[in-house]
């Protein structure tokens, strides 16, 4: 079955602007979260959503936001980019949503995002 | 300071030597999570542990929850072992991560 999906792959973009990412779950996956990783904070939670309501929140400031879709696609938007946003972001899907369940959870290869 | 810190942070081996990991935490958990990064990007999940020591396969992983501490062992490494390896503890609602430990096996 095909995995989890990001698109795109790479992507550079300037401060001030801002970016969407997307991501397609498993199919039959209804829960999606997303994770910015940077070489110095490492892996951060970012959001979840489940049946197209956010779930839970990490703590990131309100220029992050994200939608899930009802195909259980999500997206990703983040306005007025800053040079620190400069990062990989994972996404992960899996049928229930909830970290204790991590084990269920599948991870795509991630969007590397460069702010220049 | 960070809630969640691995050691090291940086690791060479020659195949077939043997590995520990450590991770040290400082808030209260209910799970304590081993992931795995190949350098696709892509997060696998290789043990959830709330106590004592789990085992699969070339990996061990153990936990102290009185000391607030856990390591992860690799047994006979070998060069398809070459990953990030990143704690994780589920405190409250949220995981926090650590910020990983590169491990290169040199054949």
């Amino acid at each position: 079955k095909a995995g989890v999906t990001q698109t795109p792959r790479y992507l550079i973009k300037t401060r001030g602007q801002q970016v969407t990412l997307s991501c397609s779950p498993i199919s039959g996956h209804r829960s999606v979260s997303w994770y910015q990783q940077t070489p110095g904070q490492g892996l951060q939670f970012l959001f979840e959503y489940f049946s197209e309501t956010q779930r839970n929140k990490g703590n990131f400031p309100g220029r992050f936001s994200g939608r899930q879709f009802s195909n259980s696609r999500s997206e990703m938007n983040v306005s007025t980019l800053e040079l620190g946003d400069s990062a990989l972001y994972l996404c992960a899907s899996s049928r229930q949503p909830g970290a204790l369940l991590w084990r269920g959870y599948t991870f795509g290869s991630g969007t590397r995002l460069t702010v220049v | 300071k960070n809630e969640v810190e691995q050691s090291p942070q940086n690791l060479t081996a020659q195949e077939g030597e043997f590995i520990t990991i450590n991770c040290s935490y400082s808030v209260g958990i209910s799970a304590l999570h081993w992931l795995q990064q190949h350098p696709g990007g892509g997060i696998v999940s290789l043990f959830m542990l709330s106590s004592g020591k789990k085992k699969h396969g070339r990996l061990i992983a153990t936990i102290n929850i009185q000391e607030k501490h856990s390591s992860l062992h690799i047994t006979a490494s070998h060069p398809r072992d070459s990953a990030v390896y990143i704690c994780a503890v589920m405190n409250t609602d949220k995981l926090i991560f650590g910020t990983g430990t590169r491990l290169q096996v040199f054949p």
